[in-house]
């Protein structure tokens, strides 16, 4: 079945741009979607086909995806994005969602 | 503004049942899709399964690792999903949340989601 690869967890420094991907096999011809999820909470839709963000997302968080990696970029980061996040794409063929594994963001 | 409230999660013994209710509003519930997702502590996220509507006839689809034991339904005149949990193992502790999927051509994606419900299998 098909999987989603993040690295378990990403630091950065306030102010600075951090890089969270998701890799998979030819992911670039999926829609990939991100989750923000901070302790406690559910998770929030961060942005959706790829790069697209829902309304009331800032500006700061965008996606891109091409061959074979999925990447979601948070600019200016601030302390409220410490996080986790998942990407997530749909297996059409399974008729069903997957999930990446997650990534936690520390904000130094 | 659509929300999502799940409510029914507690403690129950290896082996026992629990039925999960979500209660939806500000939206068209009967013409959504419902989906079931959970995280275990610590854990990522994993999709359980899913209801159609009633144009694509209730179908539901689950996870393998939860078929034969949990059933999803729904009441259209309460605007409420269901999610039926027999044969409940240890492995099946998480905090359960229920969401909507929705797509413009591509994949589906989540939103919004439900604030959740814990539910434990210990003895």
């Amino acid at each position: 079945s098909y999987v989603l690869t993040q690295p378990p967890s990403v630091s950065v420094a306030p102010g600075q741009t951090a890089r969270i991907t998701c890799g998979g096999n030819n992911i670039g011809s999926k829609s990939v979607h991100w989750y923000q999820q901070k302790p406690g909470q559910a998770p929030v839709l961060v942005v959706y086909d790829d790069s697209d963000r829902p309304s009331g997302i800032p500006e700061r968080f965008s996606g891109s995806n091409s061959g074979n990696t999925a990447a979601l970029t948070i600019s200016r980061v601030e302390a409220g994005d410490e996080a986790d996040y998942y990407c997530q794409v749909w297996d059409s063929s399974g008729d069903h969602p997957i999930f990446g594994g997650g990534t936690k963001l520390t904000v130094l | 503004e659509v929300q999502l409230v799940e409510s029914g999660g507690g403690l129950v013994q290896p082996g026992g049942s629990l039925k999960l209710s979500c209660a939806a509003s500000g939206f068209t519930f009967s013409g959504s899709a419902m989906h079931w997702v959970r995280q275990a502590s610590g854990k990522g996220l994993e999709w359980v399964g899913r209801i159609r509507s009633k144009t694509n006839s209730y179908a539901t689809t689950y996870v393998a690792s939860v078929k034969g034991r949990f059933t999803i339904s729904r009441d259209d005149s309460k605007n409420t999903a269901y999610l039926q949990m027999n044969s409940l193992k240890t492995e099946d502790t998480a905090v359960y949340y229920c969401t909507i999927a929705s797509r413009l051509g591509g994949g589906y994606w989540f939103d919004p989601w439900g604030q959740g419900t814990l539910v434990t299998v210990s003895s």
